[in-house]
């Protein structure tokens, strides 16, 4: 039922490791959004696209770099893995203000 | 984010029983968004509102947006089992699109 997918859903990585966490959609959202979760529930921004070509760091500086070359299709990537990046990273959609976002299933990393 | 504090930060509640979450803004309120997350889970829309006063209900849950004290308040009637999960609320605190996302309530409903 989800139109917005993430994979993997859990990850264990050594570190130093590069890594790339999917996120797709099939909504022909143009916003979407990375967001990292503490172990406790908060969510912080990491990076935000508007649309194809446009990237933007959130309010959580991060060591992950984003893409969006399709419309439909935006990865995160580690270059290299660190024990720190542990966490859940949820992946989101929206079409604009007036409704909420889709998220994704979420992505559980561990680096060891 | 601080700009957005909810409470309680968990709860315990017997079946049956009704409780209230709140959400209060550092900020100006432009709107404010409820989301439910089962554990390891992402994010389930519930609702959201817009203007000061609005008042939203979707099955046992109704939410309530007061804008001059800068707050929103989620109450579950006659909670059950299939309420417990980790309720966020979410508002745009900037001229962005951007959602800042509260500390989070944990529900635990006791059968």
């Amino acid at each position: 039922e989800a139109d917005i997918y993430q994979t993997p859903r859990y990850l264990v990585i050594g570190t130093g490791k590069k890594i790339t966490l999917e996120c797709s959609q099939t909504m022909g959202h143009d916003k979407m959004y990375w967001y990292q979760q503490d172990p406790g529930m908060e969510l912080h921004l990491i990076h935000y696209s508007y649309g194809v070509n446009s990237t933007e760091k959130g309010d959580l500086s991060s060591e992950s770099t984003v893409s969006r070359i399709r419309t439909e299709h935006f990865p995160l990537t580690l270059e290299s893995a660190r024990p720190s990046h542990t966490s859940q990273y949820l992946c989101a959609s929206s079409e604009g203000r007036a409704i909420g976002y889709t998220f994704g299933s979420g992505t559980r990393l561990t680096v060891v | 984010s601080q700009e957005l504090e909810q409470s309680p930060q968990s709860l315990i509640v017997q079946e049956g029983k009704n409780l209230t979450i709140n959400c209060t803004s550092s900020k100006t309120l432009y709107g404010l968004y409820w989301y439910k997350q089962k554990y390891g889970e992402g994010l389930i829309f519930l609702m959201m509102l817009q203007k000061g006063g609005e008042e939203k209900s979707h099955e046992k849950i109704t939410a309530k947006l007061d804008e001059k004290k800068q707050q929103s308040s989620l109450h579950i009637t006659a909670s059950q089992p299939s309420h417990a999960g980790i309720y966020l609320c979410g508002a745009p605190l900037t001229g962005a699109n951007n959602l800042f996302f509260g500390t989070g309530t944990r529900l635990t409903v006791i059968p």
